[in-house]
């Protein structure tokens, strides 16, 4: 089955400085890569994900890059802020709705004021 | 997306006893997925819920400590039964909706005593 590993565990930055996190895959039928971020107390929200058919994608200051050859995809945030300061999960998955995601071990993200 | 009501939020337990997790959807959907999140720890699958047949379990999740319930295609229901210390986690079910992503639940806190 898939196994996703999940890159640095924790990550300390300074704030407007740039964070990234990067996850390596194993099985090659997965082509749906979502990461998501998770505050205290509350459920994994989706950030942004990317599809195998797609390499790059951007939503203003994240954005998410793929090398199906690598099998490794990786999150980018430009200009941190203190409330992007949470637990980030890289995800993969053979999308098809029925099949659900396989998530790596997560990386505590701080941002220093 | 889908919206996910999940309920209780939390709950402390006795030992031994059992709890019964609400997952209610707004939208028609095939599969639910439920998750368990140890502290400070990743997702881990428990089953893959469809409706009209039996839930799939995960290797080291068996039907008779977490029966899952799917009587429609809205509502599931996970059940910790016999409840020990190392059962105080979170709880989540999540649901793939119409391509967009796969949307969580925001947990069911459970500490065993």
């Amino acid at each position: 089955g898939e196994n996703v590993e999940q890159h640095p565990s924790t990550l300390s930055v300074q704030e407007g400085d740039s964070a990234v996190i990067k996850c390596t895959y194993s099985d090659s039928a997965s082509n749906y890569f979502p990461w998501y971020k998770q505050e205290l107390g509350k459920g994994p929200q989706l950030i942004i994900d990317i599809r195998s058919n797609v390499g790059e994608k951007k939503d203003q200051r994240i954005a998410v890059t793929l090398n199906k050859t690598a099998k490794h995809f990786s999150l980018h945030i430009t200009e941190t802020q203190p409330e992007d300061s949470a637990v980030y999960f890289c995800a993969a998955s053979s999308y098809s709705g029925n099949t659900p995601l396989v998530f790596g071990k997560g990386t505590r993200l701080s941002v220093i004021a | 997306s889908a919206v996910i009501s999940q309920k209780p939020s939390r709950d402390i337990c006795q030992r031994g006893t059992s709890l019964t997790i609400q997952c209610q959807v707004d939208s028609q959907v095939t599969m639910m997925f439920w998750y368990r999140q140890q502290p400070g720890q990743s997702l881990t699958l428990i089953a893959t819920a469809n409706q009209g047949s039996e839930a799939t379990y995960e290797s080291g999740f068996v039907i008779d400590k977490f029966p899952i319930s799917r009587p429609n295609l809205t509502f599931s229901t996970l059940t910790v039964s016999n409840m020990s210390p190392e059962d105080s986690s979170i709880y989540l079910c999540s649901v793939e909706f119409q391509g967009v992503g796969y949307t969580f639940g925001s947990g069911t806190r459970l500490t065993v005593v």
